[in-house]
């Protein structure tokens, strides 16, 4: 079936350090991926999404990255603050169904 | 602007109890999703509507979970009878019909004991 996955689990990183969270996904149909961020207690929050005719897309920060030959996304946080630590979702969406990975947790240490 | 707001925030039953979820989606949003959250684990969908019609339950347990949505705003949740394996974080999301972006309430975190 389809599936969503993240490579690390856990990612520890230094306060100023860039962060890069990767994603591997197995749908190739699939148009459309979206990076959640969620902080305990909270619901997943939007953070930057990217379509399958892009292989780039820059926010305040963060950059995503596909590479639809090896079906890969990759979350991008420059200049990692304490802020950051929570659990990043890679999910991507198809028929207005989304479908998310198992999640990466951010430890950002000062 | 308010958030999707959902209630209980927490909840703790015992098994075989029933319990039944609120979820108050972003005014104007449409479509609304009822997802179900395992601990380490991402959001799974159960059920989303269209206004008050239900295009996917493909994924909703329908002998013990049931939802409904009857004037296409407010949104309830319902499992009986709970079990062990429900214990888990129940999220709605609600979103604008022309976008693609899911807004996401804090979430019930339910506890069967």
């Amino acid at each position: 079936g389809e599936s969503v996955g993240l490579h690390l689990p856990t990612l520890s990183v230094q306060e100023g350090d860039n962060s890069i969270i990767n994603c591997a996904y197995s749908n190739s149909a699939s148009d459309y991926f979206i990076w959640y961020k969620q902080e305990s207690g909270k619901g997943p929050q939007f953070i930057i999404d990217i379509r399958s005719n892009m292989d780039k897309r820059q926010g305040q920060r963060v950059t995503v990255l596909l590479n639809k030959t090896v079906k890969h996304l990759s979350l991008q946080i420059a200049a990692t603050q304490p802020g950051d630590s929570a659990v990043y979702f890679c999910a991507e969406e198809g028929f207005q169904k989304l479908v998310f990975g198992t999640g990466t947790r951010l430890l950002v240490s000062p | 602007e308010a958030g999707v707001v959902q209630s209980p925030r927490y909840k703790i039953i015992e098994k075989k109890q029933p319990v039944a979820f609120w979820c108050n989606p972003i005014s104007g949003h449409n479509t609304l999703y009822w997802y179900r959250q395992n601990l380490g684990q991402g959001p799974e969908l159960l059920i989303r509507y269209e206004n008050e019609e239900a295009v996917d339950d493909s994924q909703l347990p329908k002998d013990r979970f049931s939802a409904e949505r009857l004037k296409g705003v407010d949104s309830t949740l319902k499992i009986q009878p709970a079990e062990l394996g429900d214990s888990a974080v129940y999220l709605c999301a609600s979103r604008w019909a022309p976008t693609s972006e899911q807004y996401f309430g804090p979430g019930t975190r339910l506890t069967v004991t």
